[in-house]
């Protein structure tokens, strides 16, 4: 069975763009999950998603925003960028809401904001 | 609130068993999990346990849960070198939907 995909791996973006990072999960899975990590922060939550409709927010300003598909692919956006934004973007698919069983991570989009 | 820590460095010879330790601050957490991150990669699912158990054992990893004093700590028996990386300890917060990770400890391995 496939893993959780990530796209694109690396991107490079200036301030105030925006930019769109895709996550597909495991065959079956139906609950996305999206985190951020930092040296600074470590790993926070950002948003999860079952069923094609967002369960749970992290605190995160507006300008980061999701969604899902029928067939579980999920996609996050950034507006606006800030510096601060330069992070690992990591996706987690689970079969069941995250909060009930354990998440199996992707590989991470490296963003980089200059 | 829910908080997770974890102490940052840990550094141990090879073939020595390691202990990285963890404590929450939920007492209602359900689930804890133990991931491992290698440079450039996304996290790995080692193990995980249920609040209703003490210790999972698991090959080289070992899980001991202490839910009185809300401690959690993984050992691996015989730390090769290929052990070198970032382990998170995670709970499953009070509201059930979502995970708290704490800030991850670097296992570095010493000839």
């Amino acid at each position: 069975k496939a893993g959780v995909t990530q796209t694109p791996r690396y991107l490079i973006k200036t301030r105030g763009q925006q930019v769109t990072l895709s996550c597909s999960p495991i065959s079956g899975h139906r609950s996305v999950s999206w985190y951020q990590q930092t040296p600074g922060q470590g790993l926070q939550f950002l948003f999860e998603y079952f069923s094609e409709t967002q369960r749970n927010k992290g605190n995160f300003p507006g300008r980061f925003s999701g969604r899902q598909f029928s067939n579980s692919r999920s996609e996050m956006n950034v507006s606006t960028l800030e510096l601060g934004d330069s992070a690992l973007y990591l996706c987690a698919s689970s079969p069941r809401l995250a909060g009930s069983y354990e998440q199996y991570f992707g590989p991470g989009t490296r963003l980089t904001v200059t | 609130g829910e908080d997770v820590e974890q102490s940052l460095f840990l550094s141990v010879r090879e073939g020595d068993s390691s202990v990285i330790n963890c404590t929450y601050t939920d007492s209602s957490s359900t689930y804890l999990y133990w991931y491992k991150q290698e440079p450039g990669a996304g996290l790995q699912l080692l193990t995980y346990i249920f609040s209703n158990m003490d210790m999972k054992q698991d090959q080289r990893l070992t899980v001991l849960l202490n839910k009185k004093d809300k401690h959690l700590s993984l050992r691996i028996a015989d730390t090769q070198t290929g052990d070198s990386a970032i382990y998170f300890c995670a709970e499953v917060g009070s509201s059930a939907s979502k995970i708290i990770f704490g800030s991850g400890t670097r296992l570095s391995i010493r000839p």
